[in-house]
């Protein structure tokens, strides 16, 4: 079985600051990694996704993560947030055999301030 | 191209009573998943269909059940409700053919049971 653990409940930034959300995850079998993010009222969307090959992947809206094998981390990246980033951020893992269930991670709040 | 559409969108319900959740998925979308989502969590996979059968189910009582229909929206139905269901029902498509494990995702269905 797998399983995530996102490390933080709350990340509060600064418009125009760094910031990371962290993410590790469990799993016996090789996996795919996800970040989903839910704005207010709103389902999920899919933000990026690593399934193979390049360990760093990318959104069109200047978010990365990296996939870590040694530390089972998919931890999610950017160099500058803006006020429209403000949102619930969920990290999902699947083993990698496609159409099996995700399996998320309690969330981070991402809370940009002016 | 409409995504995934999920109805309705807010109800309220007492204990013991009965609910059906519907989703028409993504066009050309042919598997449908249902996420329970509580107050501050991940979601938490309960079911997938594909051809009209359950084929994967999470860790959820007897009272949750589902069905496809041939032109692939999916129900869901809970039975002797219990304060504890109340929650936002997430419901999700993709392609059983990928390999990628991408999911679609509703709007959802926010349940409350007095």
């Amino acid at each position: 079985a797998q399983s995530v653990t996102q490390l933080d409940s709350q990340v509060p930034v600064f418009e125009e600051a760094p910031v990371e959300l962290r993410c590790n995850y469990s799993s016996s079998v090789s996996v795919y990694l996800f970040w989903y993010v839910q704005y207010p009222n709103q389902g999920l969307q899919l933000l990026l996704k690593y399934l193979s090959g390049s360990t760093l992947v990318e959104s069109i809206n200047g978010f990365e993560a990296e996939f870590n094998k040694s530390q089972t981390s998919f931890h999610l990246r950017k160099p500058s947030v803006h006020i429209s980033d403000t949102a619930e951020y969920f990290c999902a893992v699947s083993r990698n055999s496609g159409n099996t269930p995700l399996v998320f991670g309690k969330g981070t709040r991402l809370s940009v301030i002016a | 191209d409409a995504g995934v559409t999920q109805s309705p969108t807010h109800l309220i319900k007492t204990r013991g009573q009965q609910v059906t959740l519907r989703c028409s998925p993504k066009s050309g979308h042919d598997t449908v998943s249902w996420y329970q989502q509580a107050l501050g969590q991940g979601p938490q996979f309960i079911f997938q269909y594909y051809e009209e059968e359950e084929r994967q189910r999470g860790n959820f009582p007897d009272r949750f059940s589902g069905h496809q229909f041939p032109n692939y929206s999916s129900e869901l139905n809970v039975n002797a409700l219990l304060l504890g269901d109340s929650a936002l029902y997430l419901c999700a498509s993709s392609l059983k053919a990928g390999a990628t494990g991408e999911l679609f995702f509703g709007e959802g269905s926010r349940l409350t049971v007095l």
